[in-house]
């Protein structure tokens, strides 16, 4: 049980050009997704929390007209790179969490390389 | 703010034990997790702390201070499969804060 998946697990595209990612949560309602960033050999940076229903709450730094989030369901949330540009080339992981859970289950990771 | 630190990189031989160690300091604490990453993939979760004590789980131990802002995770009978980043987070609140990580190298 509490898996999650990202869809895809790798993407190129063009600098000025969109691209979403989607993150769902397969057997469990997840309350709460969270988007990271990871660059190489660093740490995940928590970029924004999404809750259902809601809006994003965007962490220090995080522009939140670059960065969509759109959480419309319990057990989907997406994240589009709007504009992108080569720096946004990173490894973006979203995780979800239960309502009341401690844990939060990780998705496999997104590659998104921007040429 | 908050400042969590561990150490950027260790390296240990097959079968041996090896301890990882993590410092934070933070307002509102609210439990600390370990998580294991291999290259390329998502983190995975190995243990989480949120009393003070050890937590044991088959070759996996960690330990929590609250006092100190300390934890370590303790690994046994090391395997060359254990070689990956070990991430320290911090929950405060709803959120994770991650550590830099660890990159364990074990070696034959």
């Amino acid at each position: 049980g509490a898996v999650v998946s990202q869809h895809p697990s790798r993407v190129i595209c063009k600098s000025g050009t969109s691209v979403k990612i989607e993150c769902r949560s397969l057997d469990f309602q997840a309350t709460t997704m969270f988007w990271y960033r990871q660059f190489p050999k660093q740490s995940l940076m928590l970029m924004a929390t999404s809750n259902e229903g809601s809006k994003a709450t965007y962490e220090q730094g995080v522009e939140k007209d670059k960065f969509l989030i759109n959480h419309a369901s319990l057990t989907l949330s997406t994240l589009t790179v709007t504009s992108a540009h080569p720096e946004d080339s990173s490894f973006y992981i979203c995780s979800a969490r239960t309502s009341g859970g401690n844990e939060q289950y990780f998705g496999p990771g997104t590659r998104l390389t921007v040429t | 703010g908050q400042n969590i630190d561990q150490p950027t990189e260790m390296t240990a031989t097959e079968g041996a034990i090896v301890q990882i160690n993590c410092t934070y300091q933070t307002s509102g604490f609210n439990g600390l997790f370990w998580y294991q990453q291999h290259a390329g993939e998502a983190p995975t979760f190995l243990s989480y702390n949120v009393l003070d004590g050890l937590e044991e789980k088959g070759r996996f131990s960690s330990f929590l201070s609250r006092s100190k802002g300390y934890s370590y995770l303790l690994l046994k009978e090391l395997q060359m499969k254990d070689s990956a980043s070990y991430l320290c987070a911090v929950r405060k609140g709803g959120k994770l804060i991650f550590g830099q990580g660890t990159e364990l190298s074990v070696k034959p």
